[in-house]
């Protein structure tokens, strides 16, 4: 069982914009900005693209974006276009002797 | 260009133990602290171990503690995970990483990872 929870399945449409939620705890998303999502293609090794919840690696898309409210983080990803079909994860550093939690990823499908 | 390469995967007995190694180029590898994170088949991604730039300081999952060893060899370029007392819910692909920022794995993510080494641990 992850320490995070995010949506299984989200779809949409391309151009149009999805949101992914991440909930957490006050020990972990609420406790501080060390909240990151990673993109994950079938086969392949999952990518960092979004990390400090809100910013972007150099080279990743700027329809990619993150945000924080509390316990919960979320990543939209904005005129959504075939190649972001992919598995969506999010992770945050815990104060805790388990440095890092991730939630059990999200399948986006585009329509 | 930054490359991280895992080895030693393989199928093994439950009990039996497994080294994976991770060759890293392309960056000043003692500046970065490195990470093993697994994904279990048709499963979500589980950080296992970290180790500081330097070597000194290491940290595990609590499924990782007491079984896996992570280490590094800093002239060497390699990053090691000893895994010991192999139970069947070990079974994964195993991925080094490098963080983000610099020689503490604490408060950073994992910026670049390897293409990752399948253990299977099977009767």
């Amino acid at each position: 069982q992850s320490a995070l929870t995010q949506p299984a399945s989200v779809s949409g449409s391309p151009g149009q914009s999805i949101t992914i939620s991440c909930t957490g705890t006050s020990n972990d998303i609420g406790d501080h900005n060390y909240v990151s999502w990673y993109q994950q293609h079938p086969g392949k090794a999952p990518k960092l693209i979004i990390f400090d919840v809100s910013n972007r690696p150099s080279g990743v898309s700027n329809r990619f974006s993150g945000s924080k409210s509390g316990n919960t983080a979320s990543l939209t990803i904005s005129g959504l276009q075939a190649e972001d079909e992919a598995d969506y994860y999010c992770s945050s550093y815990t104060s805790s002797t388990t440095l890092y939690v991730f939630g059990p990823g999200t399948k986006v499908t585009v329509l | 260009e930054v490359q991280l390469v895992e080895s030693g995967g393989g199928l093994v007995q439950p009990g039996a133990s497994l080294r994976l190694s991770c060759g890293a180029s392309g960056f000043t590898f003692s500046s970065y602290a490195m990470s093993w994170v697994r994904q279990a088949p048709g499963k979500g991604l589980e950080w296992v171990s970290s180790i500081h730039g330097y070597g000194g300081d290491t940290y595990y999952a609590q499924s990782a503690r007491g079984r896996f060893t992570i280490s590094r060899d800093n002239a060497m370029n390699m990053l090691y995970l000893q895994l010991n007392s192999l139970r069947p819910e070990d079974t994964a692909v195993y991925y080094c990483a490098k963080t983000l920022s610099g020689t503490s794995p604490r408060q950073d993510y994992f910026q670049y990872w390897g293409q990752g080494a399948l253990v299977t641990v099977s009767s």
